[in-house]
């Protein structure tokens, strides 16, 4: 079954850091694109990062821009967020790109919540 | 505020056909970009409904189809069931400076 799975979700101050991991499991990781997308609870999706399969390609919406760091190896997705806002509180998910198939799979999200 | 623009809420009966709107720009849906809707069940993530604008992947029913023209799309559901209620997404991409995707703000969808 192709799947990712994400990790390293929990409680941190505002103004912490926290890394977040993500594994996939049926497919090669590395032959694909990947994206991280966050949901506050009871809100909308939201993007946050892009990486391409070159490692270098890197996009982040703007309200992550500079204090957040995707970054990839062969098997693994991570995302470095430092200075945290209460507003970065919700669920990520790591996401594959499947091209024109849409983003796919989800993974089940990894909960960060951010308080002073 | 969403890049994309959808209904906050839309209703029907069982059996009845619903439409749920998404609307963007030139720099996005208007510049020819795909269009993927994703279902999320209640406490579950996220699922691919349609993708490339008209596509349903395996297992989709085809009571559930895309189309897209100008700067909008539209996702229309027929024959509604209770299992149906849930909150659907659209998403596509960008040309804006540094931006690759962009969600509509969701819409649920209540059977009555």
């Amino acid at each position: 079954e192709v799947q990712v799975v994400e990790s390293g979700g929990g409680s941190v101050q505002r103004g912490g850091s926290l890394r977040l991991s993500c594994r996939s499991f049926g497919f090669t990781m590395s032959a694909y694109s990947m994206n991280w997308v966050r949901q506050v609870p009871g809100k909308g999706l939201e993007w946050v990062s892009y990486i391409g399969i070159d490692f270098r390609t890197i996009y982040y919406g703007d309200s992550v821009r500079g204090r957040f760091t995707i970054s990839r190896d062969k098997d693994s997705l991570y995302l470095q967020m430092n200075s945290l806002k209460d507003e970065d509180t919700g669920m990520y998910y790591c996401v594959r790109d499947d091209g024109a198939a849409g983003f796919d799979p989800w993974g089940q999200g990894t909960l960060v919540t951010v308080s002073s | 505020q969403s890049v994309l623009t959808q209904p906050p809420s839309v209703s029907g009966a069982p059996g009845q056909r619903v439409t749920i709107s998404c609307t963007g720009n030139s720099s996005n849906i208007g510049a020819g970009h795909d269009v993927h809707w994703y279902q999320q069940l209640p406490g579950t993530a996220p699922k691919v409904l349609i993708y490339g604008n008209t596509n349903r992947p395996s297992g989709v029913s085809d009571r559930f189809s895309g189309s897209k023209s100008g700067t909008s799309a539209s996702l229309a559901i027929t024959g509604l069931q209770a299992g149906d209620e849930a909150h659907y997404y659209c998403q596509s991409y960008d040309n804006s400076l540094n931006i690759y995707a962009v969600f509509g703000g969701g819409t649920k969808l209540t059977v009555l």
